[in-house]
């Protein structure tokens, strides 16, 4: 059962580009959230929609309610983006993507 | 503000054994919840607790117990360790505004 689906699973970017990442989610959700994971690091919370778009810095997340859809752009990247990032949608229960693993070369 | 602290960071354990996974939280946080992180599977619930002294089980519940004697604490208990769990295990409280995830154990069973 894949209740989240995030792509591309693995992306590798030059110093400087713009990144999408994508994530679709097939059930009722209240909230979805945008996740953080640096390499043997812990897991920390970069966004949390209901609706709409919020940014933070060079992170911007939106989300599209009625094409269950929610994208995570990097403007201007830098090699300390590298990183896993999660999505994950709570509702009446809680799922989680598998990750899309960020590469960012100087 | 210490958020959610796990303890140990590291352990390894052999076939059998039993042990308790720490966590606890300083945000009066009522929901609290244990993951395990494998490769290429992303994170799955094991168990989560709505408040004091009520726990129910998540996706991958067996071989683990759980309680919450108190709104702080959430120890993860494993039983009987098997190399099956083998991995990464994250505790994590909920509220409207997100999650707060813990540092993480590494476990390793041989």
């Amino acid at each position: 059962k894949n209740e989240v689906e995030q792509s591309p699973q693995n992306l590798t970017a030059q110093e400087g580009e713009f990144i999408t990442i994508n994530c679709s989610y097939s059930v009722g959700i209240s909230a979805l959230h945008w996740l953080q994971q640096h390499p043997g690091g812990g897991i920390v919370s970069l966004f949390m929609l209901s609706s709409g778009k919020k940014k933070h810095g060079r992170l911007i997340a939106t989300i599209n309610i009625q094409e269950k859809h929610s994208s995570l752009h990097i403007t201007a990247s830098h090699p300390r983006d590298s990183a896993v990032y999660i999505c994950a949608v709570t509702g009446n229960q809680f799922y989680f993507g598998t990750g899309t693993s960020l590469t960012v070369i100087p | 503000n210490a958020g959610v602290t796990q303890t140990p960071k590291f352990q390894v354990l052999k076939t059998g054994q039993s042990m308790t996974l720490q966590c606890a939280q300083d945000m009066n946080h009522e929901y609290m919840s244990w993951y395990r992180q494998d490769p290429g599977m992303g994170l799955r619930l094991i168990h989560y607790s709505v408040g004091a002294g009520i726990t129910d089980q998540g996706e991958v519940p067996n071989g683990y117990n759980v309680s919450r004697s108190t709104t702080e604490d959430f120890p993860l208990r494993l039983l009987s360790a098997a190399p099956s769990q083998t991995s990464v295990y994250f505790c994590a409280t909920w509220t409207i505004y997100g999650y707060t995830f813990g540092s993480g154990t590494r476990l390793t069973v041989v």
